[in-house]
């Protein structure tokens, strides 16, 4: 099926682990995203990558980061994560660059203790 | 003032009536404007969006546009109880030296049967 596959689902985590959360998706989308969502603040821009081997900073990327070796790959990096970053993370990929028009993968929840 | 603003609600809505969700925007030169979905729990979905001045219509959805007083609405006719949803709002705007998707924090829609 095709789309955004992302993992975990779901996770506890340490305050000072480090955790890596994966992206997959199969459309050849060139543009992909990572947000956060947390209640009454709407789904703040992470880190972007407009094409493979590049990546790009947005509102909040203190903390997080991200590589794109492939077109289809794009996992985002928390090194020592905070209770703060407790939150649900949504990746995203859009086949028209320059627009709005964006595909979600399901998100994954993380929990830091 | 927040670059994308929307009433969180939530909007309760008889069904079979009309739903009005509203946004304004605090970026003049905005030229793309979105509207998504978000069941709860799930991630969010495109349902609309409108580029230039006016309505646009997708079966029992209507988008409408004001530049000039810089607000997007999104109208749902005949609303069902599977309309219930918080709805976002995205502008594609200019932000520090960069264009990106500015959301809004949604509006949480309920139809009561």
């Amino acid at each position: 099926i095709a789309g955004i596959t992302q993992a975990p689902t779901s996770q506890i985590l340490a305050a000072g682990r480090r955790m890596t959360l994966r992206c997959t998706q199969d459309m050849r989308h060139n543009a992909m995203y990572w947000y956060r969502q947390d209640l009454g603040l709407g789904l703040r821009l992470i880190h972007y990558s407009n094409t493979a081997g590049t990546t790009g900073k947005g509102e909040v990327p203190d903390g997080y980061s991200v590589s794109r070796a492939n077109t289809d790959d794009f996992p985002l990096t928390l090194a020592s994560a905070v209770p703060s970053q407790t939150s649900v993370y949504f990746c995203a990929s859009t086949g028209t660059p320059g627009t709005g028009e964006l595909f979600f993968g399901e998100g994954s929840r993380l929990t830091v203790l | 003032q927040k670059e994308v603003e929307q009433n969180s609600g939530p909007l309760s809505v008889p069904e079979g009536a009309i739903a009005s969700l509203n946004c304004t925007y605090s970026d003049r030169g905005s030229q793309s404007f979105f509207w998504y979905r978000q069941y709860s729990g799930k991630s969010p979905e495109l349902i609309m969006f409108i580029y230039s001045n006016g309505d646009k219509e997708d079966g029992r959805f209507t988008a409408q546009l004001n530049k000039a007083s810089q607000y997007v609405s999104l109208l749902i006719r005949d609303s069902q109880p599977s309309d219930s949803a918080t709805y976002l709002c995205a502008v594609w705007a200019r932000k520090d030296s960069n264009y990106q998707l500015i959301w809004g924090a949604g509006t949480k829609l309920i139809i009561k049967p």
